[in-house]
């Protein structure tokens, strides 16, 4: 199998405030980890493509500065929301490529984020 | 046009009913094929994936995959209530971002 966890599962902060969400590969390597925001009744809206050891690279329209990605090893990538606003409250989903499979993603189990 | 198209339903079908969900694309160049069931509230499992044109069964899921139609279908036999999800087409060329349909809400009725 492939696991991917993510935490924490569920996060309320307050705006103005910064949220970090964790992606770990549990069994296997990743050199390659997504980040995904899905609304509700929405299909994943890719954010950015996360390698390791290299910066980020965001798709069009998402704030690099806001979005912050960090992928420090090969079995997690964080994302961290900056001076979250209620508008950033979504489902963030990451998913991690396997190296030897690169055609498959994994998807953890996602993060509800909501700011007050 | 999106570059790949589903149906967002709601589909909802009697238990024991064989279901048929499709996808639609337009980039010839897709070479890899998966579907994902996602349950409300969680993140999106991998259930099958195929490359290129073809058929690929695993237990009451079938795969299928029509190149030159560019169309991709999954049917499931003896339908459950479990299997009740939204299910997500995804295609890429190899090690490329995957591209998603916009999911299908799927309910089977014990």
């Amino acid at each position: 199998g492939a696991v991917v966890s993510q935490h924490p599962s569920r996060v309320i902060c307050k705006s103005g405030t910064s949220v970090k969400i964790e992606c770990r590969s549990l069994d296997f390597q990743a050199t390659t980890m997504f980040w995904y925001r899905q609304f509700p009744k929405k299909s994943l809206m890719l954010m950015a493509t996360s390698n390791e050891g290299s910066k980020a690279t965001y798709e069009q329209g998402v704030e690099k500065d806001k979005f912050l990605i960090n992928h420090a090893s090969l079995t997690l990538s964080t994302l961290t929301v900056t001076s979250a606003h209620p508008e950033d409250s979504s489902f963030y989903i990451c998913s991690a490529r396997k190296q030897a499979r690169s055609y498959e993603q994994y998807f953890g189990p996602g993060t509800r984020l909501t700011v007050t | 046009q999106k570059e790949v198209e589903q149906d967002p339903g709601p589909l909802s079908v009697p238990e024991g009913a064989i279901v048929s969900l499709n996808c639609t694309y337009s980039n010839s160049a897709f070479q890899y094929f998966m579907w994902y069931r996602q349950y409300s509230r969680k993140g999106p499992e991998l259930l099958m994936y195929t490359y290129s044109s073809g058929n690929k069964e695993d237990g009451r899921f079938t795969a299928q995959v029509d190149k030159s139609s560019k169309y991709i279908s999954l049917f499931i036999r003896d339908s459950q209530p479990s299997d009740s999800a939204t299910y997500l087409c995804a295609m890429n060329r190899g090690a490329q971002k995957l591209v998603f349909g916009q999911g299908t809400r799927l309910t089977i009725n014990p």
